[in-house]
């Protein structure tokens, strides 16, 4: 797996859109960007999965460059319910081995 | 759909007393995984089992046991707990489809274990 990097916490208020960006510089051609997110005392859940360009669904955006040695998730509109923990991870398909790194902390205040 | 279940979800153990974490899923996913949270730390992979028969090592596999009983249950087993083993357990299964990009994990709701 590609290693990845994201800040360790981001605060914000509600309403606000929240950016994480996570650099992953030895991507491979076949790789893609998957986020996850976490809430205190469950397990983490699907976000969004992008390859390249712009991908878009009814929780999030993920940008990705052309070089795709970065993405950034966004979350618009925050609440206090998105203050959770953020995951980025980079893989392909036969990728048995997922593992996830510290993750961003966002805590959304009022 | 019940996904990903785990039991128990709470556990205490002494040092030296052993037990089996169990994780089923409906979804009839091939894949199933097991990880470990420490406090304020992400997920670090334990054993996962690509497919019902397979199984292999993880990040940190030193302590447990598994075993994919068939496609729908994978279960942790800690023969000698010790106190480092003190974390919340998750077990996942991975979804089978048929498009590009790697398959979505879903998880259960975790397991906290203490072990004194």
């Amino acid at each position: 797996l590609a290693k990845t990097t994201q800040p360790i916490s981001m605060d914000s208020y509600e309403g606000q859109e929240v950016n994480i960006t996570c650099s992953h510089n030895n991507i491979a051609t076949n790789d893609y960007i998957t986020w996850y997110q976490q809430f205190p005392s469950q397990g983490p859940r699907f976000i969004i999965q992008g390859y390249k360009t712009k991908v878009t669904n009814e929780v999030a955006s993920l940008f990705i460059p052309a070089d795709r040695k970065s993405s950034t998730l966004s979350l618009p509109r925050v609440s206090l319910s998105d203050t959770a923990v953020y995951y980025c991870l980079v893989g392909r398909d036969n990728d048995y081995k997922l593992s996830f790194g510290a993750g961003t902390t966002v805590t959304v205040r009022a | 759909n019940a996904g990903v279940t785990q039991t128990p979800k709470f556990q205490v153990l002494k040092t030296g007393q052993s037990m089996t974490l169990q994780c089923a899923q409906d979804m009839n996913h091939n894949s199933m995984y097991w990880y470990r949270q420490d406090p304020g730390m992400g997920l670090r992979l334990i054993y996962y089992s690509a497919s019902e028969g397979t199984t292999d090592k993880g990040e940190v596999p030193n302590g447990y046991n598994v075993s994919r009983l068939n496609k729908r249950e994978f279960s942790l087993r800690l023969e000698s707990a010790a106190p480092s083993q003190t974390s919340v357990y998750f077990c996942a299964s991975r979804e089978t489809k048929f498009r590009a990009g790697p398959e979505k994990l879903f998880f259960g709701s975790g397991t906290q274990l203490s072990v004194l």
